[in-house]
């Protein structure tokens, strides 16, 4: 099986741009949730999607937003860009998501705002 | 006050020797994650455990819910476990924590040829 894909693997942006992250997870799993990585902060969690559905939310403002296609894509936007969001954006994928379940995490996508 | 702490935050020892990284957390949990991380990024998940212990090769982890620790060990230490190795847990709903995976800030292991 293929493992969890992320694109792209490296952007450059400007303060104030938007930026899409794309992750397609393991075939037939339903469940994936968006990670920030900082050296300060560490990781954190963004969200959790299931079922085309937001199932929680981290403590991140409205600039984050996130979506998932009926074929368990999921798609992260981060508009308005600031320097702080340079960071490593992971994402990780599972069957159905329940705390039991280990996560299968991509490569990630490393973002450098400018 | 984090939620997950760590120790040690940065560990160097000798090829062979016995590791141990530990992971105490303030929360209610439903299950708690050891991830290792190589330079570049890539995460992989070495355990989930919800009680007692798993053992993978030379890698043990065990866990205490009463006590709220967890410790992960790897025996015959090589180069090759170079890595960050980050403890992560689940908060049960309503159990005082934040929803989502609630990560440790990772211990630095470097093993010395």
């Amino acid at each position: 099986k293929a493992g969890v894909t992320q694109t792209p693997r490296y952007l450059i942006k400007t303060r104030g741009q938007q930026v899409t992250l794309s992750c397609s997870p393991i075939s037939g799993h339903r469940s994936v949730s968006w990670y920030q990585q900082t050296p300060g902060q560490g990781l954190q969690f963004l969200f959790e999607y299931f079922s085309e559905t937001q199932r929680n939310k981290g403590n991140f403002p409205g600039r984050f937003s996130g979506r998932q296609f009926s074929n368990s894509r999921s798609e992260m936007n981060v508009s308005t860009l600031e320097l702080g969001d340079s960071a490593l954006y992971l994402c990780a994928s599972s069957l159905v998501g329940t705390s039991g379940e280990t996560q299968y995490f991509g490569p990630g996508t490393r973002l450098l705002v400018l | 006050k984090n939620e997950v702490e760590q120790s040690p935050q940065n560990l160097t020892a000798q090829e062979g020797e016995f590791i141990t990284i530990n992971c105490s957390y303030s929360v209610g949990i439903s299950a708690l994650h050891w991830l290792q991380q190589h330079p570049g990024g890539g995460i992989v998940s070495l355990f989930m455990l919800s009680s007692g212990k798993k053992k993978h090769g030379r890698l043990i982890a065990t866990i205490n819910i009463q006590e709220k620790h967890s410790s992960l060990h790897i025996t015959a230490s090589h180069p090759r476990d170079s890595a960050v190795y980050i403890c992560a847990v689940n908060p049960t709903p309503g159990g005082g924590g934040a929803d989502g995976l609630t990560f440790g800030k990772g211990t630095h292991l470097i093993i010395q040829p």
